[in-house]
């Protein structure tokens, strides 16, 4: 089975602080992707990569930034966090050619 | 840009019954179709999946129709049970290109289930 496991389940944190959120997965997937889900407005994509070192931004960017040194590893940071950063951020993986998506548990980070 | 997007954000049934979930896209290029679960305090889990080749698709207990005429897709779940409530969403991808397998998601319905 795929497993996608995200460093935190909770975190709190304030305003201005840098904030890491890492994402593991052990299958081997080329393609990692990083949303926010907040009431209302659906999964959202902020991030995603293809490739070590690779990463496109996507569609809510603004805020975040990511890094991809190794191809199981895709951590997303927050360099500054804000309270309307305060959401749920889910990490999903998949297979280049398989568009199916795996993903994590979720990391509920609340910036206070 | 294009959209997913559900035509009912809740649903309550009672066990036993079965379940429709529809969601409408936009985008006529769409290739590939998922349907996710999505449980409380948990990430969305892949239910099951179809291609724009395809106008039915059946697991176990679920059936994903797609009509592209009409740009719609349902979930029908039958014989519903309470671990089924959780909120249900749709997916596309149009691969090819720079998209990367990019999935564009709807906003999710409630699928409640009263024992």
């Amino acid at each position: 089975d795929v497993k996608v496991t995200q460093s935190s389940r909770y975190l709190v944190k304030r305003t201005g602080e840098k904030v890491f959120l890492e994402c593991v997965q052990d299958m081997d997937h080329e393609n990692m992707f990083w949303y926010r889900q907040d009431p209302g407005l659906g999964l959202r994509l902020i991030y995603f990569s293809y490739d070590v070192k690779m990463k496109e931004k996507g569609d809510i960017p603004e805020g975040y930034s990511v890094s991809r040194e190794k191809k199981e590893r895709f951590s997303l940071i927050l360099e500054s966090a804000s309270t309307n950063q305060t959401s749920m951020y889910l990490c999903a993986s998949s297979r280049t050619g398989q568009e199916t998506q795996y993903f994590g548990p979720g990391t509920r980070l609340l910036v206070l | 840009g294009e959209s997913v997007g559900l035509h009912l954000p809740t649903l309550s049934v009672q066990e036993g019954d079965n379940s429709i979930i529809n969601c409408a896209y936009s985008n006529s290029a769409s290739d590939y179709f998922i349907w996710y679960k999505q449980e409380s305090g948990k990430g969305p889990q892949f239910i099951i999946d179809i291609r724009s080749n395809m106008d039915k698709r059946q697991g176990q207990r679920v059936t994903v129709l797609l009509n592209k005429t009409v740009k719609h897709l349902s979930l029908q779940i039958a014989a519903t049970q309470p671990g089924d409530s959780a909120v249900y969403f749709c997916a596309e991808t149009s691969w090819g290109g720079t998209s990367y397998g990019k999935l564009t998601f709807g906003q999710g319905t409630i699928l409640t289930v009263h024992p």
